[in-house]
């Protein structure tokens, strides 16, 4: 069964340094997104992606953060100094369809960032 | 501004017994509602997905229920497994990105 994969699926970093997150949608999906899950909280929201450009973002979603769809296949998370409020768990997702309307989302297994 | 809640926040069952988990939501201007489970240090599976056009959806030993007009919806669990245990979230759509309930974390004994 087709599956969303996420790499790494943990990495550590130092506060300040860069991190990207790399993530293999579901190949004939169109929308995708990326969401963060803080340890004991929701999961919130950071940004969605539809045809190269992003289509919503949240308040989360600032300057330190980018999105990316390098090659057909790939689709990345970077986040260019990070702090110690970003350690959580990382979901990339995709839908075939809008997930506003119809369409169901499938979630990756997620990476998780901790920020030393 | 859509809000989502999930009661119970934690429930522990004997094995073999049904069981309810109970989503409410605030706007009932939804289009669909999708039910995950998510286990420990783990990604968000999809259980289902009720669009608001239906009541019911059933998967297996799963079935869910969706009431707009109350902005309920319900997964009930027939004949609960150890394998069951995990954290189970509901959430709906706004503005084209999903809100989530917290969930409810189940623990099934066997």
């Amino acid at each position: 069964e087709p599956e969303v994969t996420q790499t790494p699926s943990h990495q550590v970093t130092q506060m300040g340094q860069e991190v990207i997150l790399r993530c293999v949608p579901i190949s004939n999906h169109l929308y995708f997104y990326w969401y963060r899950q803080i340890l004991g909280q929701k999961v919130e929201f950071l940004v969605s992606f539809y045809n190269n450009e992003i289509s919503e973002k949240s308040e989360i979603f600032d300057d330190q953060f980018s999105v990316e769809r390098p090659d057909g296949s790939n689709f990345t998370l970077k986040i260019r100094s990070t702090k110690l409020e970003d350690s959580a768990m990382y979901f990339c997702a995709s839908s075939e369809s809008p997930g506003d309307y119809t369409g169901e989302l499938f979630f990756g297994e997620g990476s998780r960032l901790t920020v030393l | 501004k859509q809000e989502v809640t999930q009661i119970p926040a934690a429930l522990s069952v004997p094995e073999g017994e049904n069981l309810v988990l109970n989503c409410s939501f605030t706007d009932s201007a939804i289009y669909n509602l999708q039910w995950f489970r998510q286990d420990p240090g783990k990604g968000l599976t999809s259980l289902l997905l009720i669009q608001s056009s239906q009541r019911e959806q059933t998967s297996g030993r799963l079935n869910a229920s969706l009431d707009k007009s109350s902005g309920r919806s319900t997964l009930y669990i027939a004949a609960s497994q150890p394998g069951d245990s995990a954290t189970y979230l509901c959430a709906v759509p706004q503005g084209g990105k999903l809100i989530f309930g917290q969930g409810t974390e189940l623990s099934v004994k066997p």
